[in-house]
Order: C-alpha cells, then structure tokens, then sequence
C-alpha cells in the first residue's frame, strides 16, 4: 500500500482563488511528521509548511495552510489566494520517526500534483 | 546563508559509464540526503549520510554509491550506467542537530541526468 497518496494528478484554478490539494497518509508510527514542497519547472523542491503528528493546532505559513485531520490521517494543503507564480508541482511527504536515538531521516513523497494557475 | 548547491546541473553520459555527483549542503548542516525522481517511480530516497556515516540507504542495487566528506560535501556516484538511470538526481540538507520529526530538509535544484 502507498503511504503517501496524492489523488489529483492535476488541479486548475482561478487567480485570487482558494485551492485545496489533498493528500492522505498511512503510518503506524504514532510520531511522525508531514511537508507539503513544492517543485516549479525548474526542479528544485521548496519547502513550504511542515505539520507533526502531536500538533494539536493546523500549520499556518503565510497562504499556505495545513488542513491535518489525524483520525482520517488526512493533512490538505490549503493555498488562498492562488497567484500565478502558484503553479507548479506540489508534493506532500511523510517522514516516520522512531525516537530510537539517533535515527536517521527519510522522507516518502506522493506522486505530486500538478497545479496551474488560470489568470 | 546559501542553499543547497549541486553540480552539474546537467550531465549526458552513455550506458556502461559512470558518473559523479556533487552536493554542497547548507552551512552548518551535518545531514546530506540523496533522492532520485522520475516520471514512472515518482520521488525515491537513496541514502542518507550524517557526519561522514552512511545512515540509511533506500532500496537501490550497489552500483549506486556516495560519501560524505568532513565538510559536510557529499558525492554520489553510479556506476555502469543503465538507460532507466536517467533522473533528476536530488540532494537535500539538514542541520541534524535538533533530533525531532520537525526537522526540515532543503533541497538543491537537483542534477538531471540523461543516460544515451
């Protein structure tokens, strides 16, 4: 099974506009952490929000929001006010921690989905 | 500060060949990781490596290899070169000093790699 699943290959939306990108995870790691990146055609990855599995409160980072539902093991990525520098690939990844000294870090990404901002 | 440099940005090589890459992390990261992205498996993880030590490595054969130097530079190298290695070849940084799940990784702009 996919840990990381990211059912919108491509996603539209208007300028000035609210667009959710979905992303569901499976872990039974009771400590983890989920990133939300975001590629534009050039390749790099940036990062935009992070959310740990024992925040009570949803990451907020500027338009960037996390919408985490942990019974759901859902954690959305809410972009408000899409601008057209928004498009691009988004990526939400999951990094599974073990407190067993020191670990080591991994993240697995989902398949991405592909945002294009309509002027 | 800088971010995360790699080179080449762009490298064209034929099968039976090999190939080094190089990243430079963020100053003052201790943790390099090394990611291969293609368009029919998606974002994988390669290895990881921390203060020199190799500390995990995904689920790639031998012929994938890299190190980490004592000033947190890392290379990674593969060998015989197969056509289904052509990637964007991701390398990402951090600090390891804060040891919990909210640490962040910064990546490079990556290095794309077309295997003739």
């Amino acid at each position: 099974a996919q840990k990381i699943t990211q059912t919108q290959p491509g996603m539209f939306v208007q300028e000035k506009e609210a667009v959710t990108l979905d992303c569901t995870y499976d872990t039974s790691d009771q400590s983890y952490g989920l990133f939300w990146y975001k590629q534009p055609s050039s390749g790099e990855m940036i990062f935009l929000i992070y959310q740990g599995s024992y925040d009570e409160q949803n990451a907020t980072e500027g338009r960037y929001s996390l919408n985490f539902q942990k019974a759901r093991k859902s954690a959305n990525l809410v972009i408000s006010a899409s601008q057209l520098g928004d498009s691009a690939m988004y990526f939400c990844a999951m990094r599974e921690y073990s407190y067993s000294g020191a670990g080591s870090y991994q993240l697995t990404f989902g398949k991405g989905t592909k945002l294009s901002v309509i002027p | 500060k800088a971010g995360v440099t790699q080179t080449p940005r762009y490298l064209i090589k034929t099968r039976g060949q090999q190939v080094t890459l190089s990243c430079s992390p963020i100053s003052g990261h201790r943790s390099v990781s090394w990611y291969q992205q293609t368009p029919g498996q998606g974002l994988q993880f390669l290895f990881e490596y921390f203060s020199e030590t190799q500390r995990n490595k995904g689920n790639f054969p031998g012929r994938f290899s890299g190190r980490q130097f004592s000033n947190s530079r890392s290379e990674m190298n593969v060998s015989t070169l197969e056509l289904g290695d052509s990637a964007l070849y991701l390398c990402a940084s951090r600090s390891g000093t804060s040891g919990g799940p909210q640490e962040t990784q910064y990546f490079g702009p990556g290095t794309r790699l077309l295997v003739l």
